[in-house]
């Protein structure tokens, strides 16, 4: 079955860099068409997607936040790594992982559906 | 960027009773929309993509209709277990972009 699981700081200081891992298991990042993605949730807030990394080694980004985020891929330990610069107490937030729904279109290819499988998220407080 | 907008922010409904939610679009996402359900302290759980296909298991008590830019989720008859905080997300794929409504939380009545 497939799980995934965050882990990172809980407490950065503004202005420092954050790094999130993101281990899983039950499917691999060098099979076509898999994707594992990063998503926010202030508490008491809404969802917000942050990047999203593809078996191809296909990145994107969020518009607002691209110039302060890199996701990176180990397919060999099975990790996906979200760093976010720059971070800001308005960063504070739950932090989730998620893997793309497995989906192909013959002409399309594999256009993204939905995240079918997240992580448990880990609250990360920006605070001095 | 393409804003969602989620409608009512709460609705009270009572159990065995039908629930409607509503998503908004500012613009055509065609039938680029998924929906999600949230409990508290729980990530969020994937219901239906692409509008109206409910993944998998999925209870058919959920279902999902609309295209360009309104969107509705139904809940034809509501169980315990389904008062929860209810998400749309829009996935416009060239370039990629995904974005999420303000959800809606359906509480008992």
């Amino acid at each position: 079955q497939i799980t995934l699981k965050e882990s990172g700081p809980t407490l950065v200081k503004p202005t420092q860099t954050l790094t999130l891992t993101c281990t899983f298991s039950g499917f691999s990042l060098s099979t076509s068409g898999v994707g594992v993605g990063w998503i926010r949730q202030p508490p008491g807030k809404a969802l917000e997607w942050l990047a999203l990394i593809y078996w191809n080694d296909d990145k994107r980004y969020s518009p607002s936040l691209k110039s302060r985020l890199t996701i990176t891929k180990d397919t060999s330990k099975n990790q996906v790594v979200l760093t976010m610069t720059n971070m800001d107490p308005v960063d504070t937030a739950t932090y989730y992982c998620a893997h793309r729904l497995p989906y192909y279109d013959v002409l399309t290819g594999y256009p993204f559906r939905g995240f079918d499988y997240w992580g448990q998220g880990t609250l990360v407080t920006v605070s001095s | 960027e393409i804003v969602m907008t989620q409608s009512p922010v709460t609705l009270s409904v009572s159990p065995g009773e039908r629930a409607t939610l509503s998503c908004r679009a500012s613009q055509s996402v065609s039938s680029n929309l998924a929906w999600y359900q949230q409990k508290p302290g729980q990530a969020p759980r994937l219901l239906i993509y692409g509008a109206s296909t409910r993944a998998t298991g999925i209870p058919a008590r959920f279902s999902g209709s609309g295209s360009g830019t309104e969107f509705t989720l139904t809940i034809s008859s509501l169980q315990s277990e389904d008062f929860a905080v209810y998400y749309c997300q829009q996935y416009n794929n060239w370039p990629l972009a995904l974005t999420f409504g303000g959800g809606t939380k359906v509480e008992i009545k």
